[in-house]
């Protein structure tokens, strides 16, 4: 059954921790994506990878930073610099940047300070 | 910049009801438009995707259409049940822009 997965499910950081949220995706889609989605608000995306060892920032990368050492894994990592981590994260991927096929999207990770 | 729009942020409606979700979009450019379920705590479910050569797709009885000249699309439910409930979001790519613009979505509840 192919899909995205995402974890762990809850995380809970200290200050001046940096975390790193998994996202492992079997859809082998070239395309992969980051969102932040806090209470009432849209999804705002924070990095986004075409293939292998290439990614892009979007709109609110900083304090945040990934890799895509594989095809399959997108790990998002959330620096110490990100003052406001609290959100919950989505991971996503698309066959391609294109725009012809949807995104399909992880169950998230909610993400708290302690 | 696209900026996506959506309006009502929550809707309420007994269950059998015919009822449409509106979405709209500041630039017309729009490469496609999408529509997403999300319920509590959860990602999204990818709904129906509208190309910008499209006029409308649907799946069931979900229909979404789009028109790239007033920058409006509408997702219509028929027959609404109560596993409707949830928050519907629409998203737009701007041509030139991989980038999904989203709209901060309407919360959608069903009653019995």
């Amino acid at each position: 059954d192919g899909g995205i997965t995402q974890s762990p499910k809850y995380l809970f950081r200290k200050e001046g921790q940096n975390v790193t949220l998994s996202c492992e995706q079997n859809l082998n889609h070239d395309a992969m994506y980051w969102y932040r989605q806090d209470p009432g608000q849209g999804l705002r995306l924070i990095y986004y990878s075409q293939i292998v060892n290439d990614f892009q920032k979007g709109d609110i990368a900083e304090g945040y930073s990934v890799s895509r050492e594989k095809k399959e894994s997108f790990p998002l990592t959330v620096t110490s610099a990100q003052k406001n981590p609290t959100a919950f994260y989505l991971c996503a991927s698309s066959i391609d940047l294109a725009g012809y096929q949807p995104q399909h999207f992880g169950d998230g990770t909610r993400l708290s300070i302690l | 910049k696209q900026e996506v729009t959506q309006i009502p942020a929550a809707l309420s409606v007994p269950e059998g009801e015919n009822l449409v979700l509106n979405c709209s979009f500041t630039d017309s450019a729009i490469y496609n438009l999408q529509w997403f379920r999300q319920d509590p705590g959860k990602g999204l479910t990818s709904l129906l995707l509208i190309q910008s050569s499209q006029r409308e797709q649907t799946s069931g009885r979900l229909n979404a259409s789009l028109d790239k000249s007033s920058g409006r699309s509408t997702l219509y439910i028929a027959a609404s049940q109560p596993g409707d409930s949830a928050t519907y979001l629409c998203a737009g790519t701007q041509g030139g822009s991989e980038k999904l613009v989203f709209g901060k979505g309407t919360k959608l509840t069903v009653n019995p």
